[in-house]
């Protein structure tokens, strides 16, 4: 049963365009959130973190926001660069209940087209 | 430079060998994990460990063994038990366990091929 879910396997977006890339949760226990980006053959790097406490935390060109009653988060990218391209997941956990790791999802392949 | 080292980059082995990934940490970090990357899979925890000469086993631990006897080392072993062990393994650390839920820092992965 998959915790976290990231519906979209793929998503392409013209250059200086926003990207908008989105991640379901299931258990209302996750109260951390992080996003990580990856590029092939190589280890994800991570991005951006939001806690259940708050509902949109930015840095830079990227933003997450958090809406707790759909357990709905989305990862904005704008403007959206070429370098961009890679998968994104995003991932849950539990701050402080419990010895629960990251839960990761499928991830979104996105491709940022010049 | 601080860092999470994992070698070999490419390894391949024969079916029904042993073979042993190197995770290396220079963070001072108390905990350290294991993935696996499979296509369309996204990553499967293995195992983790959030103290020296402690782990615990992951979602899909069966075929592997690690060993934590010292902070800087989590040396991940794919079995032959392994029925599907062609992958690209992940090593993670993180400041302190999971209860804290901080943010995990990975290494470079390894592709195992087994042949």
């Amino acid at each position: 049963d998959q915790q976290v879910k990231q519906n979209s396997p793929s998503l392409s977006v013209q250059e200086g365009r926003i990207s908008i890339l989105n991640c379901d949760y299931t258990n209302s226990m996750f109260d951390y959130f992080l996003w990580y980006k990856k590029y092939p053959a190589e280890g994800p790097t991570f991005l951006i973190s939001i806690s259940s406490i708050k509902d949109k935390n930015e840095d830079g060109r990227f933003t997450v926001f958090l809406n707790k009653s759909a357990k709905h988060l989305s990862l904005h990218i704008v403007p959206s660069q070429p370098g961009d391209s890679a998968v994104y997941f995003c991932a849950a956990t539990f701050r402080n209940s419990g010895n629960t790791p990251l839960v990761f999802g499928k991830g979104t392949r996105l491709s940022v087209i010049a | 430079d601080g860092g999470i080292t994992q070698s070999p980059k490419y390894l391949f082995r024969k079916e029904g060998q042993n073979v042993t990934l190197s995770c290396e940490q220079n963070l001072n970090h108390d905990a350290m994990y294991w993935y696996r990357q499979d296509p369309g899979q996204g990553l499967r925890l293995i195992y983790y460990s959030q103290i020296v000469n402690d782990f615990q086993k992951g979602d899909i631990a069966e075929g592997y063994s690690v060993s934590r006897e010292k902070k800087e080392s989590f040396p991940l072993t794919v079995t032959s038990a392994q029925k599907n062990p062609t992958a690209f393994y992940l090593c993670a650390s993180s400041i302190r366990g999971t209860g804290s839920a901080d943010t995990q820092y990975f290494g470079p992965g390894t592709r195992l091929t087994v042949l």
